[in-house]
């Protein structure tokens, strides 16, 4: 069945330094990519979405690139900041998940100052 | 107005009592889901809500019972409470199809003593 595999956390950074979360996944289709962000006692945000081969999704400085020779969708950022402290999930959404997201199991990372 | 609001945010009850979390959506979403979350970040899909009509249901305890009496809620109900059934519980809502990402409620921590 679709799965999604991200690296594991914790991941800790010094302000400023550049990301990257690696992601991933098996589908039996084409499948739509997903990353969201979840702060501290809140719920998932959308964070970006690519929804077929080479698009890039973007948002308040990440991106991702859906990548279908590689079946991946890496999270990366240029510079990070403490406000970026969160827990961020990778997931896919593909006819064999009838269309339902299934997530990967979340990055935890934390941005020091 | 909030998009996806679930009521009550914090819950904690005994073993043994039955529970309800309500959840609605205001974004004219066709369908709605109910996720589990554990003390590690994983999430789990639960039930998922298409025009009132249950279209997936994972191998979940038949003590969980989602409730819809219409569009826009979906109710969980939970019978005889066990001390592994802890967890944050999200709502969520989406229009049907892959490609449409969630909106997520702000979650419901709901503690069993």
């Amino acid at each position: 069945g679709d799965s999604v595999t991200q690296m594991e956390g914790p991941v800790t950074l010094s302000e400023e330094a550049f990301l990257t979360i690696n992601c991933t996944y098996t589908a039996t289709g084409y499948p739509s990519l997903f990353w969201y962000v979840q702060y501290p006692g809140e719920g998932l945000q959308l964070l970006l979405k690519a929804t077929k081969a080479d698009d890039k999704g973007s948002n308040k400085g990440f991106e991702a690139t859906y990548r279908k020779e590689t079946t991946s969708f890496h999270l990366e950022k240029g510079s990070v900041q403490v406000s970026d402290s969160a827990v961020y999930f990778c997931a896919l959404s593909d006819l064999g998940s009838q269309g339902n997201l299934i997530f990967g199991k979340g990055t935890k990372l934390s941005v020091k100052p | 107005d909030t998009a996806v609001s679930q009521t009550p945010k914090y819950l904690v009850t005994q073993m043994g009592n039955d529970k309800s979390i309500k959840c609605e959506q205001n974004l004219g979403h066709d369908t709605m889901y109910w996720y589990k979350q554990d003390s590690k970040k994983f999430l789990k899909i639960m039930f998922s809500y298409n025009n009132k009509e249950l279209i997936i249901n994972e191998t979940v305890p038949n003590r969980f019972s989602p409730k819809s009496p219409d569009k826009a809620h979906l109710n969980l109900h939970i019978n005889s409470l066990e001390l592994g059934d802890s967890a944050v519980y999200f709502c969520a809502s989406s229009h049907m199809g892959q490609g449409h990402g969630y909106t997520f409620g702000s979650g419901t921590r709901l503690t069993v003593v």
